[in-house]
């Protein structure tokens, strides 16, 4: 069964950090392509960040932009948001998705309030 | 940045046929774009129905189709089920900007 679980979610300040993970399983996660999305309560989806299959190349969204690196670690199956510069603007839930493969994670809920 | 347009709201009649479209700001949409789209009920996550343009995943019912249509990127039901009353999602790349964009969504509702 595929399965994409992400975590690292919570509350956080303003200008500070938080890091997700997506734990990858029932596929081969070290030839995906993978995807941040994130939608803001009540809100569209929007993109975030994709990633290449060896992690060599990361492309962002302008909004994130030298604030978000995005990662992987194939032998551990896991992929990675790290946020910095946090501005309450970047409330969301958080999703994980592996593009063409068509699977999504459940999300994780991120709060930046002071 | 790019703005991808769609619909914002649209009503069919169970049974019938309804055709979702997806715009660009940048012009035509092409199958360099490679089309998505996502649908996502209310409390749940999103889920890939169509990709590259018109390829369908194990999951997605027979009843929806991706096409390109007039210089948009299109997503049809024929024989609308109550249970594809959703939010849909077009996405597309920019492989030139290095950047993927989602429309706005559609609203559709079966009544």
């Amino acid at each position: 069964e595929v399965q994409l679980v992400e975590s690292g979610g919570g509350l956080v300040q303003p200008g500070g950090s938080l890091r997700l993970s997506c734990a990858a399983s029932g596929f081969t996660f070290s030839n995906s392509w993978m995807h941040w999305v994130r939608q803001a309560p009540g809100k569209g989806l929007v993109w975030v960040s994709r990633i290449n299959s060896d992690g060599s190349s990361a492309i962002y969204a302008d909004s994130v932009k030298g604030r978000f690196t995005t990662s992987r670690d194939n032998a551990k199956n896991t992929l990675y948001l790290q946020m910095n510069s946090l501005r309450a603007e970047d409330t969301a839930v958080y999703y994980c998705d592996s593009g063409p493969l068509g699977y999504w994670g459940q999300g994780t809920l991120v709060t930046v309030s002071s | 940045q790019a703005v991808v347009t769609q619909e914002p709201s649209l009503t069919v009649s169970p049974g019938g046929t309804v055709t979702l479209t997806c715009g660009s700001s940048t012009g035509a949409v092409a199958s360099g774009h490679s089309p998505y789209w996502i649908q996502q009920k209310p409390g749940q996550a999103p889920m890939t129905l169509i990709y590259d343009t018109s390829n369908k995943h194990s999951w997605t019912p027979a009843r929806f189709s991706g096409s390109l249509l007039g210089g948009k990127a299109a997503l049809t039901l024929s024989g609308a089920q109550p249970e594809d009353e959703a939010d849909y999602y077009c996405l597309l790349s920019y492989t030139d900007v290095r950047a993927r964009v989602f429309g706005g969504g559609t609203k559709l509702t079966v009544l």
